[in-house]
């Protein structure tokens, strides 16, 4: 079935520090994929998303590359804040799936002042 | 525009004791509905999935069931609460059809502790 998988956490990185969250992604069909994020005590939000090959999804200063032929789509900011501490996940839904979400195991980034 | 609602916010129970979550959409019609729970220090288990009326697909065994009584309401359930129930519920919901930017929003939690 389909899968993902993101690095381990959690992420521990200086204010204005370069981040990268690894995901990749097993499926049967043309995934879209997706990240979220969630903030201490809630659900989760929509941070960015790619619907095809090669598609870049931005948002907030984040963005991420949906790239085929490695099965990865790795979130990436330039310079992180206090406030982008919260848990991270990556997310397919397929449509050979019924466009279930499916999400990685989520990714805990702290980021100190 | 789309809403979804989620209820309680907090809850605790003894262990044997029934459970019900509810959750329901507003502003869309016919959409997908999921319940998927998130246990301390770990990712999203997806439990349930709806795709319409009265039709659930559970994804893992488990003493919880769920129910779909009308369009935009979904319910998660438990005759008798275990203690490895504790977790963060969350439900979510994705538009029908073929859309390739489907994506899910979700509802603001239920944290259930189980005592």
């Amino acid at each position: 079935g389909d899968s993902v998988t993101q690095m381990e956490g959690p992420v521990t990185l200086s204010e204005e520090a370069f981040l990268t969250i690894n995901c990749t992604y097993t499926a049967t069909g043309y995934p879209s994929l997706f990240w979220y994020v969630q903030y201490p005590g809630e659900g989760l939000q929509l941070l960015l998303k790619a619907t095809k090959a090669d598609d870049k999804g931005s948002n907030k200063g984040f963005e991420a590359t949906y790239r085929k032929e490695t099965t990865s789509f790795h979130l990436e900011k330039g310079s992180v804040q206090v406030s982008d501490s919260a848990v991270y996940f990556c997310a397919l839904s397929d449509l050979t799936g019924g466009f279930k979400t499916i999400f990685g195991a989520g990714t805990r980034l702290f980021v100190k002042a | 525009s789309q809403t979804i609602h989620q209820w309680p916010a907090t809850l605790v129970q003894p262990v044997g004791s029934p459970l019900s979550l509810e959750c329901t959409v507003e502003g869309t019609s016919n959409p997908n509905l999921y319940w998927y729970r998130q246990a301390a220090g770990r990712g999203l288990q997806l439990l349930f999935y709806s795709v319409g009326i009265g039709q659930i697909s559970s994804e893992v065994p488990q003493n919880l069931s769920a129910s779909r009584p009308q369009d935009r309401q979904f319910i998660l359930s438990s005759k008798k609460l275990l203690l490895s129930d504790s977790g963060f519920y969350l439900c979510a919901w994705s538009g029908q059809g073929r859309s390739r930017s489907t994506e899910a929003f979700f509802g603001q939690g239920t944290r259930l502790t189980v005592v």
